[in-house]
């Protein structure tokens, strides 16, 4: 089975800023990898699939990117609206395994 | 309007069954695969199974092999899940997803989702 490490674990930042997470996968998945938005009470939300593929109606300053083992999720300047966990997760082969998330918060 | 409902949760005793369902409108239900995935409380997300638009492509995470069944009734535009030999570590809020295609891959609609609950 393909295990799924997200890093940070938590994050702290601010409106406005940059900020990006990692997702590593423990054998190559080529580009099999999605990324969902999770807020409290509320079902998970598709932002990015097949890597760096926007999801419809998901703003622009989200983007993915990587292939093989390492993925990135980059949110380009963080609005009030972003704080939220957010998970990766694999399609390359079932299980389709997830991530353990990463929270980010307000600093 | 695309919707997935989730049903079937409950309080179940460790050992028993229970059988979740989902029911989906607004979209083209046997064009897609769907999904289950289940989130115990305050922790992450875990992929329990998928099936494929045609039922041909079936996948179960290994904390629940030979124990769940999902299936699929296109006919009813119905996702189902069976769960056999409940375990504590069960409990969970359990959510149906839509597939972006007709195998699987990403989930791109999300039931509100159905809590089980596993206790003596």
């Amino acid at each position: 089975d393909i295990q799924m490490t997200q890093s940070p674990s938590s994050l702290s930042a601010s409106v406005g800023d940059r900020v990006t997470i990692t997702c590593r996968a423990s054998q190559g998945i080529s580009s099999y990898l999605n990324w969902y938005q999770q807020k409290p009470g509320k079902a998970p939300k598709l932002l990015i699939y097949a890597a760096s593929s926007l999801q419809s109606g998901v703003p622009s300053r989200f983007s993915g990117s990587g292939s093989g083992t390492d993925f990135t999720l980059t949110i380009s300047s963080l609005q009030p609206e972003d704080f939220a966990t957010y998970y990766c997760q694999q399609s390359y082969s079932t299980p389709c395994s997830f991530g353990q998330g990463t929270k980010l918060e307000i600093k | 309007e695309v919707q997935l409902v989730e049903s079937g949760g409950g309080l179940v005793q460790p050992g028993r069954s229970l059988r979740l369902s989902c029911a989906a409108s607004g979209f083209t239900f046997d064009n897609y695969a769907m999904h289950w995935v289940r989130q115990p409380p305050g922790k992450g997300l875990e992929w329990v199974s998928g099936i494929s638009w045609n039922s041909n492509n079936i996948g179960y995470a290994d904390s629940v092999k030979g124990r769940f069944t999902i299936s699929r009734d296109n006919a009813k535009n119905s996702l189902y899940l069976q769960m056999n030999s409940l375990r504590d570590e069960d409990m969970a809020l359990y959510y149906c997803a839509k597939d972006r295609y007709g195998d699987l891959d990403a989930s791109d609609i999300w039931g509100q989702g159905t809590m089980v609950t596993v206790s003596s």
